[in-house]
């Protein structure tokens, strides 16, 4: 593994079901984030953990859960998906080091499609 | 709210110099980057500005003034490849990145 990795490359899903978007890195790296990318619009924080152990909410939370166990894995749950979360999702991490740019390193994206 | 405001998209010709204004209005400020983006792949990581001026890097450079709430990317030499989006995103108080929709770069031979 180098960098980031996401599975899978993409999905389509019918409404009501349950989803796990998976995110590895190998950089040991601190943070990590989870974006939605759509069409027109920024990229939107869904999730983040500055930590393995600890979570935050982003901008757009809603319908969305996720867990970090440890310090490389960073899964995105879709309890009950619904045709709006139609997006292409970004799993992104950040050392936090200091005297980095805290710049983020984001992996390949999951385009998911809900019907 | 937080606001940031780029171009939706830009034209310009290969070999030619082209400059992608990005102007914020965030709550706090700890850095301004840039992205590259090509069609159907990930963000990459070009620049970061924190202090008023000019960074300069290759072909790239990206310049910021703090207290007009403004930067902008400075591609010259265009190449093909240069056939992106830019994104711009702003690091809040919160050191959460607030990001604009992007511009789409479209060089012409």
């Amino acid at each position: 593994i180098a960098g980031i990795t996401q599975a899978p490359t993409s999905q389509i899903l019918a409404a009501g079901r349950r989803m796990t978007l998976r995110c590895t890195q190998d950089m040991r790296h601190n943070a990590m984030y989870w974006y939605r990318q759509d069409l027109g619009l920024g990229l939107r924080l869904i999730h983040y953990s500055n930590t393995a152990g600890t979570t935050g909410k982003g901008e757009v939370p809603d319908g969305y859960s996720v867990s970090r166990a440890n310090t490389d894995d960073f899964p995105l749950t879709l309890a009950s998906a619904v045709p709006s979360q139609t997006s292409v999702y970004f799993c992104a991490s950040s050392s936090q080091a200091a005297g980095s740019y805290n710049e983020q390193f984001f992996g390949p994206g999951t385009r998911l499609t809900v019907l | 709210g937080q606001n940031i405001d780029q171009p939706t998209e830009m034209t310009a010709t290969e070999g030619a110099i082209v400059q992608i204004n990005c102007t914020y209005q965030t709550s706090g400020f700890n850095g301004l980057f840039w992205y590259q983006q090509h069609a159907g792949e990930a963000p990459t990581f070009l620049s970061y500005n924190v202090l008023d001026g000019l960074e300069e890097k290759g072909r790239f450079s990206s310049f910021l003034s703090r207290s007009k709430g403004y930067s902008y990317l400075l591609l010259k030499e265009l190449q093909m490849k240069d056939s992106a989006s830019y994104l711009c995103a702003v690091m809040d108080s919160n050191y959460q990145l607030i990001w604009g929709a992007g511009t789409k770069l479209i060089i012409k031979p």
